[in-house]
């Protein structure tokens, strides 16, 4: 089992609709949650990051966590074009560095 | 500006040949990792260093070898060894390890075989 699981895509979306990206993780250790945006050909950012259950809100992001499911996800309201792009769940299990998932690619159409 | 530079943005290895990734940052940073990423997939971790003259193997290391003389850089050895390099390696640092809640990366180099 990878240590996290992400739907690879793409995930498909009108302009301004709601995205919801998912992401389930098997290490029950895990202590840190963070979704990075990367474009095509470009290096990973940071957009969001969780450390307890319930919802964080930063603008149009919204990340859920639940821990006993062991599940993460990211809600990008009004989808814009611009937020096409690649998600990665990322966890930090405490242990080394930080657990990259492989990715959903979200495709927003003008 | 602060970041992290990486040289080149492009590189071909010959058959039998090492090739040798630099990655410099000036954002004073005690940690620095080397990832590589393979298309359609997530960042693997290949190596990284917490301090000077310390590194850790990550989870594919074999075929690589790096070096942590200064603070400021951090170079990645793609050596013979590795019978499959091509990929887009990714430098990144952090403000230590144990806090590597953001990670500031580099702009990446595609390695390709000639």
């Amino acid at each position: 089992q990878k240590e996290v699981e992400q739907n690879s895509g793409p995930l498909s979306v009108p302009e301004g609709a709601i995205a919801s990206l998912n992401c389930t993780y098997s290490d029950r250790g895990s202590q840190s949650f963070f979704w990075y945006r990367q474009y095509s050909g470009k290096s990973p950012e940071l957009i969001m990051s969780i450390y307890s259950n319930g919802d964080k809100e930063d603008g149009r992001f919204t990340a859920q966590l639940n821990k006993a499911s062991q599940y993460v996800s990211l809600l990008i309201r009004d989808s814009q074009p611009s937020d096409s792009a690649t998600y990665l769940c990322v966890l930090d299990t405490g242990r080394r560095a930080l657990t990259f998932g492989s990715g959903t690619r979200l495709q927003v159409q003008p | 500006d602060g970041g992290i530079t990486q040289s080149p943005k492009y590189l071909f290895r010959k058959e039998g040949q090492n090739v040798t990734l630099s990655c410099e940052q000036n954002l004073n940073h005690d940690a620095m990792y080397w990832y590589r990423q393979d298309p359609g997939q997530g960042l693997r971790l290949i190596y990284y260093s917490q301090i000077v003259n310390d590194f850790q193997k990550g989870d594919i290391a074999e075929g690589y070898s790096v070096s942590r003389e200064k603070k400021e850089s951090f170079p990645l050895t793609v050596t013979s060894a590795q019978k499959n390099p091509t990929a887009f390696y990714l430098c990144a640092s952090s403000m230590s390890v144990a806090t590597n809640e953001k990670l500031f990366f580099g702009s990446g180099t595609q390695l390709s075989v000639l």
